[in-house]
This record gives structure tokens, C-alpha cells and sequence, in this order.
């Protein structure tokens, strides 16, 4: 079975101020890809990033990265220079080949950025 | 490309009524994904469907909910009678089969049963 698991429940800063959320994974597959999406205020979830098993080069898309380590199973996500626009849920995922590629979510970060 | 396309973005409905709840999937998706998502539990997978077959449908709470794929570019998810304990935002996502690029979620329905 699989499992996302994304112990911070919520998560408070400052602007300005870098924040980290947290995702751990498990598999037995050895092939998975791993997901960060986005839920605003708004409510649509909003892909962020991609990334399979086979690429553990971490990522850098302007002020977010994420940090991908096979030997810990985790996928944190990092936004540097944090600003009110980040505030929203943010939601880890895991799909794998021998669930048919199902979406396997968890439980989601809300951030709040504080001006 | 519009995107996944559901309707209606928000319905408020009377406890007993029959809601439906509308979904257009990506043209050229072959696997469609209906999601309810609430504070308690998070984001759940209700039923998905690979070309129009309904796969696997195991996250159904209750005989009161039906979804249907009758083509690849409409479906829908029935509740009948509605409770309050259904009140929920309700996700349709598509994707091609087999693919690890993940899904593309619509804005979704969020519904309130009073």
C-alpha cells in the first residue's frame, strides 16, 4: 500500500521569511513519482511539480524547491522568501504503477504568510 | 485548452433532494476521477474511470451515490437523498491512462446540504 504522510498541520511565517514543508512517502514499489499541488483560498488544486523515483536531483523553480531523498523517502518543499500569494493548502501525492497510478494524497499543509 | 469543466461551482440544496453534480474532462483524458474533499478527512477518492468504465468505485460512502461515464466527454455524480454529512467540495480530475504525469483537477462543486 502507499502512503503520504505530512506531519505539519499547519505552518505561520512572516514575509519574507523561508518555510519547509515536510512529506514522507512509502512504497514498495521501486518506480513512483511524487507530487506537490497547491490549494489557495480560491479551492482549486494547482499541479506544482512532478518527479520520479529514478531523479533524485533536486529542483528550483523561481522562489520554490523541492529536495527529493530516496534514502529518507522524503520530498520536502521549500519557498524561499515567502510572500502573502503563497498562503494556501499544500498537498503532497504518490502514484505508482501497481495502483494503476492512483493519486495517493496527504493530509495537506496549510501555510500562512502574515505581512 | 479549457481545462477540466465542472458545474455548477457551487449548490445549495435541502436535505432529501437529489444533487447532481456535472464533469467535462480534458479532450483526449481517458481516465476520469471524482474526489470529495472535507476537513475531517482530507482529499478521498471516490470512483475513477478508465474509457468511460467505472474501475473502481470502492470509495463510495453509500448506495446514495452513483456516478456515471455515459461518453468520454461527460460525467456525472449523483447523490440521492442528500444528507448534510454529505456537504463537501467535490473534485472531477482526468488524466491519460497509465500516466505518471498526474491529474488535472477541475475548480470544484462545493456543496451544502441543509
Amino acid at each position: 500500500a502507499q502512503k503520504v504522510t505530512q506531519a505539519q498541520t499547519e505552518i505561520s511565517v512572516v514575509e519574507k521569511e523561508d518555510v519547509t514543508l515536510d512529506c514522507v512517502y512509502e512504497t514498495r514499489d521501486t518506480t513512483y513519482y511524487l507530487f506537490w499541488y497547491k490549494q489557495p483560498p480560491s479551492g482549486e488544486l494547482v499541479f506544482l511539480i512532478r518527479r520520479n523515483s529514478f531523479d533524485e536531483q533536486n529542483e528550483i523553480s523561481g522562489r520554490y524547491s523541492w529536495n527529493f531523498q530516496k534514502s529518507t523517502s522524503s520530498f520536502n518543499f521549500t519557498i524561499t522568501a515567502s510572500q502573502v500569494v503563497d498562503s494556501a493548502v499544500y498537498f503532497c501525492a504518490l502514484s505508482v504503477p501497481s495502483n494503476d497510478y492512483k493519486l495517493s494524497f496527504g493530509a495537506g499543509t496549510t501555510v500562512t504568510v502574515r505581512a | 485548452d479549457a481545462g477540466v469543466i465542472q458545474s455548477p461551482r457551487h449548490e445549495v440544496t435541502e436535505m432529501g433532494q437529489e444533487v447532481t453534480l456535472r464533469c467535462k474532462p480534458i479532450s483526449g483524458h481517458n481516465s476520469l476521477f471524482w474526489y470529495r474533499q472535507t476537513m475531517m478527512r482530507g482529499l478521498e477518492l471516490l470512483i475513477y474511470f478508465n474509457n468511460n468504465v467505472p474501475i473502481d468505485d470502492s470509495g463510495m460512502p453509500e448506495d446514495r451515490f452513483s456516478a456515471k461515464m455515459p461518453n468520454a466527454s461527460f460525467s456525472t455524480l449523483k447523490i440521492q437523498p442528500s444528507e448534510p454529512r454529505d456537504s463537501a467540495v467535490y473534485f472531477c480530475a482526468s488524466s491519460f491512462r497509465g500516466s505518471n504525469y498526474g491529474y488535472t483537477f477541475g475548480s470544484g462543486t462545493r456543496l451544502t446540504v441543509v
